[in-house]
């Protein structure tokens, strides 16, 4: 079965600044999903950024960016130019490519709460 | 937009009571999924479907179980609710195809007392 670990349950950052959070996975299959989801306070879980497998290149939105080592089997999530309206709880997520059934599903990592200082 | 509601955003329940947590979604999914969120726990999968009147277990589907009969509503029922299932509930939906990411409802906070 795959797992998501997020090692840091917390993080903190200087708004205007730059913070990385970390993601590693495992898995035995080549070709997967992998996601980054924010949820803020009023409990909405916002995609912030998807990656697939195949691609080499990775993936960006705006201040948001990752970097995917898929030998390593780390997915960490970079926000650039932190604003306050950044913190939340980031789940890092993965998912098989299959549509069917348990490929469909989507397997979460616990989850790291971050704040940002003004 | 894709909108995956949640019938009730906080709910209060007595132990022994049976539970239906409801969930609809107007984008013609597919797949539907019932997350339980626990602090320090992350987001742990109870049930999916994949279509009406199909239903698959998730991780931890005891004491729950879910019932689909029309493609865009999605219950969770408690049957006998009980405390260690105080926990907030996320509903989640996506389509076959193209595969993407979830859409998620607000979720229900449920306390059994």
């Amino acid at each position: 079965a795959q797992t998501v670990t997020q090692s840091q349950p917390e993080m903190s950052v200087q708004e205007a600044e730059t913070v990385t959070l970390s993601c590693t996975y495992d898995t035995s299959e080549s070709d997967y999903y992998l996601f980054w989801y924010k949820q803020p306070p009023s409990r909405q879980m916002i995609l912030v950024i998807r990656q697939e497998a195949y691609k080499q290149q990775n993936a960006t939105e705006n201040r948001f960016s990752v970097n995917f080592q898929k030998a390593a089997k780390s997915f960490s999530l970079k926000i650039s130019d932190s604003q306050l309206g950044d913190a939340a709880m980031y789940f890092c997520a993965y998912r098989n490519p299959g549509p069917f059934g348990a490929n469909s599903k989507l397997t979460f990592g616990k989850g790291i709460t971050l704040s940002v200082r003004p | 937009d894709v909108k995956v509601t949640q019938s009730s955003r906080y709910l209060v329940k007595r132990t022994g009571e049976k539970v239906f947590l409801e969930c609809v979604q107007d984008m013609d999914h597919e797949n539907m999924f019932w997350y339980r969120q626990d602090p320090g726990l992350g987001l742990r999968l109870i049930y999916f479907s994949y279509d009406v009147k199909m239903k698959e277990k998730g991780d931890i589907p005891e004491g729950y179980s879910v019932s689909r009969e029309k493609k865009e509503r999605f219950s969770l029922i408690l049957e006998s609710a009980s405390t260690n299932q105080t926990s907030m509930y996320l509903c989640a939906s996506s389509p076959l195809r193209p595969l993407g990411p979830l859409h998620f409802g607000n979720g229900t906070r449920l306390t059994v007392t």
